[in-house]
Parts: C-alpha cells; sequence; structure tokens
C-alpha cells in the first residue's frame, strides 16, 4: 500500500466551475501536510500547508480529517491557469527537516 | 524569485557517461539538500538526504555508488549518475530547507528539476 494515494484524474472541470479531490495518507503519525502544484516538466511549488482546523487561501480550501487520515483540496471558481496536477505532501515530522512523501498526483483540467 | 537552483534543466546523453547535476541554495545556507526522482506520472521519490560535510543517507534500493552525492558547502549540493544508462532517464529534483518564519510546518522549496535523458 502507498505511504500517500490520490486519484490521478483527471479532473476535467470548466472554467468557474468548482473541483475537490481528496488524498489519504497511511501513516496516523504523520504531522505536516501540504498541497503542492506541479506544472507539465516543472518542479512542484508550494500551494499551500494544510492546517488542523483548515485553511483557505483565496480560491483555495484545503481541509484535513485526522481521523479518516486525509486531506482535501477544493478550489472554487476555476481558471484556466489552474490547469495543473496537484500533489499531497505529507511529513512524518513537525519540521520540514523530515523526508516528504508525494503522491503521484491529481491532474486537474480547466476548460474553457 | 527563486531560493533554489538547478542546474543544468535537460541533458541528452549516450549511454555509459557520467553526468553532474547541480543545486545551489541562493542568499541561504542549506546544511540539508534532497534529491529525488520522478518517473512519467509517478509521484517524487526521495533519492537520498544530502547532509554538509558528511556522507549522504540514501533511501533504500538506491545505489550510493550509482548516484554520488557531494555537498561541499552550504549553498551547493551534486548528483553525479555514473555510467548512465537508459533506465536512469528521469526528471530529477533537488530542494533545500528553506526557514521561511518561526513556525515548524515550513516546507521545502525545489529547484526547477533536470530532465535526464539517456540514449
Amino acid at each position: 500500500r502507498k505511504e500517500v494515494e490520490q486519484d490521478p484524474g483527471p479532473f476535467n472541470v470548466p472554467e468557474g466551475a468548482t473541483v475537490a479531490f481528496n488524498c489519504t495518507y497511511s501513516n496516523s503519525a504523520s504531522q505536516s501536510f501540504f498541497w503542492y502544484r506541479q506544472d507539465c516538466r516543472k518542479e512542484p511549488k508550494l500551494l499551500m500547508s494544510v492546517y488542523s482546523s483548515g485553511n483557505e487561501d483565496g480560491r483555495f480550501t484545503a481541509q484535513l480529517n485526522r481521523a479518516s487520515q486525509y486531506i482535501s483540496l477544493l478550489i472554487r471558481d476555476s481558471k484556466l491557469s489552474d490547469s495543473a496536477t496537484y500533489l499531497c505532501v505529507v511529513t512524518l515530522s513537525t519540521d520540514s527537516w523530515g523526508k516528504l512523501q508525494f503522491g503521484a498526483g491529481t491532474q486537474v483540467v480547466v476548460t474553457p | 524569485g527563486a531560493v533554489v537552483s538547478q542546474h543544468p534543466s535537460w541533458v541528452i546523453c549516450k549511454s555509459g557517461t557520467s553526468v553532474k547535476i547541480e543545486c545551489r541554495s541562493l542568499d541561504f545556507q542549506a546544511t540539508t539538500m534532497f534529491w529525488y526522482r520522478q518517473f512519467p506520472k509517478q509521484s517524487l521519490m526521495l533519492m537520498a538526504t544530502s547532509n554538509e560535510g558528511s556522507k549522504a543517507t540514501y533511501e533504500q534500493g538506491v545505489e550510493k555508488d550509482k548516484f554520488l552525492i557531494n555537498h561541499a558547502s552550504l549553498t551547493l549540493s551534486t548528483l553525479t549518475v555514473t555510467s548512465a544508462h537508459p533506465e536512469d532517464s528521469s526528471f530529477y529534483i533537488c530542494s533545500a530547507h528553506y526557514r521561511t518564519g518561526g513556525r515548524g510546518n515550513q516546507p521545502q522549496h525545489f529547484g526547477d528539476g533536470t530532465r535526464l535523458s539517456i540514449l
């Protein structure tokens, strides 16, 4: 079983619509959670950290459910520029010196 | 702007060639850097943790004699793929810890990645 699992998609989303997807992690000792965005043939870029209370950054909302061991990402009012692969990242440590464990990513395609 | 620089961004070479990839932290000191590899449609896999002034820590299944890591200074780590073969073709990415504040929940910042193609 993979440490971090994601639905690979693709999620085809009309421009302006809302899309949400989850990521599950297997290690209950996981401490820190992030969503990264990766464009084709590019390096991952931090989108947002995920806090226990949930957090929002503009059109992006992240939630953490420790009991069910998943995190979610919701994108509202999708833009064409939101098309990318979204990587779920988990670490066992509260300090990012700890190893990052990546999901394989969820592909989102926003269409006009 | 970028805080981690990786070079080269693209390499195409013949089988048997050794390839060196550089990872530099810009404007900050990185005592620890990480090297990842990503195959198409797969997740980033940690290869090794590069420690300044000491030997790298390799993940299980990663050949240390194949993937030589040198962290000679606080701003530079290099990964050398020795005698590369077509199966080594992949996207190699480095990252470094960049402390942006007092919170413990800090990310790593990634280099641009190096796309290695072995013919």
